[in-house]
């Protein structure tokens, strides 16, 4: 059974970028049949995807943060990561990585990460 | 983009009760609609899958139905653990994806 860990920087400048790893441990992150994803709830708010990386590197993101988001993957470590460039206040939030199976569900979490964007 | 819509957003409920929630697409998106729980400080945690599938675990007490654009949760019975939030998350338009906002259940 797949565990996923995030971390990562807490706190965040505004203008600067967010960034953020996931570890995968009990499956190799380059078998076929999952993506790799992220997903980030504002506090008291709900959940917003953010993109995801396939098994195969092809990246698809949400159109609303697109131009600012980037996601990777680092086989020999077995992670994947978030970078989000620009932050304002508006982006903090917990993070949580995720998988996202074959029948197009997100199966197994992270615990969450809050990031917060102050000066 | 997909719209997902749930109702309510928050309701009160004793434990026993019968409840449900519901889902409604701005578009048909067939049966490709998940349900998740998430408990305060916690991850969601994955219901039903394909708008009707039991995830593996999960108590038989909820159920999911629907098709095309209207889908619903119910809970049986409910009980002291099902107090949580309640997402729905359509994928028929992966790889984009969206959510709900969201159904809170509280404690009468």
């Amino acid at each position: 059974q797949l565990q996923l860990q995030e971390s990562g920087s807490g706190l965040v400048k505004p203008s600067q970028t967010l960034s953020l790893t996931c570890a995968v441990s009990g499956g190799s992150i380059s078998s076929g049949g999952y993506s790799w994803s992220w997903i980030r709830q504002p506090p008291g708010k709900g959940l917003e995807w953010i993109g995801y990386i396939y098994h195969s590197g092809s990246t698809y993101y949400n159109p609303s943060l697109k131009s600012r988001v980037t996601i990777s993957v680092d086989r020999s470590k077995n992670q994947f990561s978030l970078k989000l460039s620009s932050v304002t206040a508006a982006d903090t939030a917990v993070y949580y990585c995720a998988s996202y199976g074959r029948m197009y569900y997100f199966d197994y979490w992270g615990q969450g990460t809050l990031v917060t964007v102050s000066s | 983009d997909i719209q997902m819509t749930q109702s309510p957003s928050s309701l009160s409920a004793s434990v026993g009760d019968r409840v449900t929630i519901t889902c409604r697409a701005s578009q048909s998106i067939s049966s490709y609609l998940n349900w998740y729980q998430q408990k305060p400080g916690k991850a969601p945690k994955l219901l039903i899958y394909a708008a009707s599938s039991l995830q593996s675990g999960v108590p038989s007490r909820f159920s999911g139905s629907g098709s095309g654009t209207d889908f619903t949760l119910t809970i049986s019975s409910l009980q002291p653990e099902d107090f949580a939030t309640y997402y729905c998350q359509q994928s028929y338009s992966t790889p984009s994806i969206t959510f709900g906002q969201g159904t809170r259940l509280e404690i009468k």
